[in-house]
């Protein structure tokens, strides 16, 4: 079955410590790899793509295959940084029927 | 450029009424996907629109429907109402069905069912 895991609900990191939110994934094929993000009171927004290999606001994720993970880092947290983050996943190069982690909420203390 | 526009923003309804919400692309997107969004589900699929065609459908009774207009503009019905229904539903525009970059969610409709 097609399924993306978030581990944790909630993840609490002071300011400036590192963050990993984990997530985990089965997928019968060639998935494309998401982390969408949803700052208070926004609305729910692309932060990166596993194909792009981009880092966005300091944030990186790879995929690794074997252990089929797609855990998303930031090497020093900032208050900025909290928000609800959802793991997600569609076929390769498609953005049909996206399916999406329940997700983890990040809290930065000061 | 304007964002994904959903409408109403709040709507409350009674067990066993209906109720459809409206959601218009961003210019130039015409493909749009539904969400419905709850604090025990998550976020699941309800279906994909492109070129006025549904193309994809998630698990969700034939209670809910949609459909989308020859402007891109799409439509989804929940008839028959219940309790469970309460939700915000979320819509998502994109070029087409292969533009994962592009992928823009609306704020959403919040939907109550007393």
């Amino acid at each position: 079955a097609q399924r993306v895991t978030q581990p944790e609900k909630l993840l609490s990191v002071f300011k400036g410590a590192p963050v990993e939110l984990k997530c985990n994934y089965s997928y019968s094929g060639s998935p494309e790899l998401f982390w969408y993000v949803q700052y208070s009171r926004q609305r729910l927004q692309l932060l990166l793509r596993h194909i792009s290999r981009e880092s966005i606001k300091g944030f990186t994720a790879d995929l690794n295959k074997g252990e089929t993970s797609f855990h998303l880092k930031k090497p020093f947290a900032q208050e900025e940084d909290s928000a609800m983050y959802y793991c997600a996943l569609s076929e390769y190069s498609s953005a049909s029927k996206i399916i999406f982690g329940s997700g983890t909420r990040l809290s930065i203390r000061p | 450029k304007a964002g994904v526009t959903q409408t109403p923003r709040y709507l409350i309804k009674t067990r066993g009424q209906q109720v459809t919400l409206s959601c218009s692309p961003i210019s130039g997107h015409r493909s749009v996907s539904w969400y419905q969004q709850t604090p025990g589900q998550g976020l699941q699929f309800l279906f994909e629109y492109f070129s006025e065609t549904q193309r994809n459908k998630g698990n969700f009774p034939g209670r809910f429907s949609g459909r989308q207009f020859s402007n891109s503009r799409s439509e989804m019905n929940v008839s028959t109402l219940e309790l469970g229904d309460s939700a915000l539903y979320l819509c998502a525009s994109s070029r087409n069905p292969r533009d994962s970059y592009g992928y823009t969610f609306g704020s959403g409709t919040r939907l109550t069912v007393v």
